[in-house]
């Protein structure tokens, strides 16, 4: 099973500014890497395919970049919107289908 | 405009049964990978099981295998999860989501249902 791993757990940073969240993958997972955010009572949402795709309607201040075993999603010109729990996931071997712990995005 | 219910939650004794559904339209359900996806109290999301468009190929957790089984009716558009010999780990908010076209991408789940709870206590 792939186990990743994702860091910090959380993160303050304040409205306006950029967030960098980090997903590492105990082996490689090439480019089949999703992030999804996650506000209270509400289902996952998903933000980023491929490692580097937006989904549909996704604005562009996010993005993703890395591949192989090390991940970041960049949250620029934070948005209120915007914190959140965000969790990676690969998706290149399975099953199983695996998630990170999440990063929780708080504001500072 | 994709749509994913989920329904048949409740609270339920170890050692029971319970079996959710997940009703779908706006889209041809038989043409795409489905997944059942929990999250704990607190707790990170879970995939539990995905199952392919026709059915015939179907995945499990190895937390669930043997206890937890998925099926579909396509010509109900709905997606199922049979829950037996319930744990009190088992409580969680249980998801279906929709994957995309196609292997390894079925695992991307680009449409959520809202969830159903499960809760499984004395």
């Amino acid at each position: 099973e792939i186990v990743m791993t994702q860091s910090p757990a959380t993160l303050s940073v304040s409205p306006g500014e950029r967030a960098t969240l980090s997903c590492r993958a105990s082996q490689s997972v090439t480019s089949s890497l999703a992030w999804y955010q996650q506000k209270p009572g509400q289902a996952p949402r998903l933000l980023i395919y491929g490692a580097s795709t937006r989904a549909t309607g996704i604005p562009d201040r996010f993005s993703g970049s890395g591949s192989g075993t090390e991940f970041t999603l960049t949250i620029s010109r934070l948005q209120s919107e915007d914190f959140a729990v965000y969790y990676c996931q690969q998706y290149n071997n399975w099953p199983p289908i695996t998630f990170g712990q999440g990063t929780r995005l708080e504001i500072k | 405009e994709v749509q994913l219910v989920e329904s048949g939650g409740g609270l339920v004794q170890p050692g029971g049964s319970l079996r959710l559904s997940c009703a779908a339209s706006g889209f041809t359900f038989s043409n795409f990978y489905m997944s059942w996806v929990r999250q704990a109290p607190g707790k990170a999301l879970e995939w539990v099981s995905a199952t392919s468009g026709s059915g015939i190929s179907t995945y499990y957790a190895d937390s669930v295998k043997g206890r937890l089984t998925t099926s579909r009716a396509n010509s109900k558009n709905t997606l199922y999860l049979q829950m037996n010999s319930l744990r009190v780990e088992d409580t969680a908010m249980y998801y279906c989501a929709k994957g995309f076209p196609g292997v390894p991408a079925a695992g991307v789940f680009e449409n959520w249902g809202q969830g159903t709870l499960v809760t499984v206590s004395s």
